[in-house]
């Protein structure tokens, strides 16, 4: 079955340092997402991105985040200057436009300390 | 007044029983709804999806909504210790791809061999 992929599992980054969360969809899909869950809380939305650029972003998404896909294959997520409050699960997920069928990547588990 | 209330359990129960996970919510507006099961540290897995206000079955699942109550559920018959894990309700309030989904907070289920 296809699989949405997300690298790195984990990530250790110092507070105020930039990193870059990448995702590699599912080839034939069109729309693409990242959404965080911080630790016991709730599975948040960030953003989506169609046909290279943002549909729709939640007040999460602040000028500390950008997504792009450079490259036409992989989906990136760049946080600026990371806080130590940015430490969470982030999941990529994508779909094909079809109805609500999205597919989760395992996620990258960002601590900033 | 939170938009999704999901009880966090957990919720245990003998191999075999017949399960019942529930959602509350208070956005009148949303009208697509969807299940997601997740395993700790895993992405959520969409298990099923609905827009109309009935029952939807698909194998030992059942989603039930119930839009003049804002209530909806899942059920699973004939649990197995495979299906331990949390189950997530999911909704939005458009049916367009791209659309961000609200999610609860979980209900973390374990089922006894």
């Amino acid at each position: 079955e296809p699989e949405v992929t997300q690298t790195p599992s984990h990530q250790v980054t110092q507070m105020g340092q930039e990193v870059i969360l990448r995702c590699v969809p599912i080839s034939n899909h069109l729309y693409f997402y990242w959404y965080r869950q911080i630790l016991g809380q709730k599975v948040e939305f960030l953003v989506s991105f169609y046909n290279n650029e943002i549909s729709e972003k939640s007040e999460i998404f602040d000028d500390q985040f950008s997504v792009e896909r450079p490259d036409g294959s992989n989906f990136t997520l760049k946080i600026r200057s990371t806080k130590l409050e940015d430490s969470a699960m982030y999941f990529c997920a994508t779909d094909e436009g079809q109805d609500y069928g999205y597919t989760f990547g395992s996620g990258t588990r960002l601590t900033v300390v | 007044q939170k938009e999704v209330e999901q009880d966090p359990g957990p919720l245990s129960v003998p191999e075999g029983a017949i399960v019942s996970l529930n959602c509350t919510y208070s956005n009148s507006a949303f009208q697509y709804f969807m299940w997601y099961r997740q395993y700790s540290r895993k992405g959520p897995e969409l298990l099923m999806y609905t827009y109309s206000s009935g029952n939807k079955e698909d194998g030992r699942f059942t989603a039930q909504v119930d839009k003049s109550s804002k209530y909806i559920s899942l059920f699973i018959r004939d649990s197995q210790p495979s299906d331990s894990a949390t189950y997530l309700c999911a909704m939005s309030t458009l049916r367009n791809a791209g659309n961000m989904l609200t999610f609860g907070g979980g209900t973390r289920l374990m089922v006894k061999p």
